[in-house]
């Protein structure tokens, strides 16, 4: 079956970089668009980055834009969001989301990680 | 305050038929598929339904999509205490440089 494992949270000071990894497993990666979802403390989800099957296209929320960079190896079956210059804005439960369909463009995410929870504090 | 605007709360009586809202622009719902999210406390976010009315698989008949000009909606009839859960839509917003949405989120309650 199909499981996506995140890695790599923690708590960080403002201003700092960290960087987080989807390992996925039980299906074709390099088919799929793979996405960043996080939902801050008691608030809704927000759409953060996605990366195309081939890694070669990438669209950002305005929130992160320039400063969070997504990526993947197709050949580790892994996908990563390095995160630059964090505020306590970014603190949040970071999920990965793999894509259900055919685009990269689409909010049609058929299955999630467990989560991962990044907490920015000085 | 979100782009896809939901009603924060609902609520509903076991038995009974729900419907929640989520309203778009032309960028958004109004050219792009929506879909439509099941979260239940401390767990991660479920898909229930894609390209406006598709349930995924193992998804209860008694939920519903349907999507009309810039707007979404999501039914639930015959409403169950495990129901009880926060539901969120989705849609891509071809607006800027492209970019996904959720809604704000609404908190369903089972009275």
């Amino acid at each position: 079956q199909v499981q996506l494992v995140e890695s790599g949270g923690g708590v960080v000071h403002p201003g700092n970089s960290l960087r987080l990894s989807c390992a996925a497993s039980g299906f074709m990666f390099n088919r799929r668009g793979m996405h960043w979802v996080r939902q801050p403390p008691g608030k809704g989800l927000e759409w953060v980055a996605v990366t195309s099957l081939d890694g070669f296209n990438e669209y950002y929320a305005d929130s992160v834009r320039g400063r969070f960079t997504v990526s993947r190896d197709n050949s580790k079956n892994t996908m990563y969001l390095q995160m630059n210059r964090l505020t306590t804005d970014d603190t949040a439960v970071y999920y990965c989301a793999r894509g259900g369909g055919s685009m990269t463009t689409q909010t049609f995410f058929e299955d999630w990680g467990q989560g991962v929870l990044v907490t920015v504090s000085s | 305050q979100s782009v896809l605007t939901q009603p924060p709360s609902a609520s509903g009586t076991p038995g009974q038929s729900i419907t929640i809202s989520c309203s778009g622009s032309s960028s958004n719902i109004g050219n792009n598929l929506v879909d439509w999210y099941q979260q239940l406390p401390g767990t991660a976010p479920r898909l229930l339904i894609h390209s406006n009315n598709q349930r995924s698989s193992g998804v209860p008949g008694r939920f519903s999509g349907s999507k009309s000009g810039t707007s979404a909606y999501l039914t639930i009839s015959g409403l169950q205490s495990e129901d009880e859960a926060d539901y969120y839509c989705a849609a891509w917003d071809d607006s800027l440089s492209g970019r996904g949405l959720f809604g704000g989120g609404t908190k369903l309650t089972v009275l």
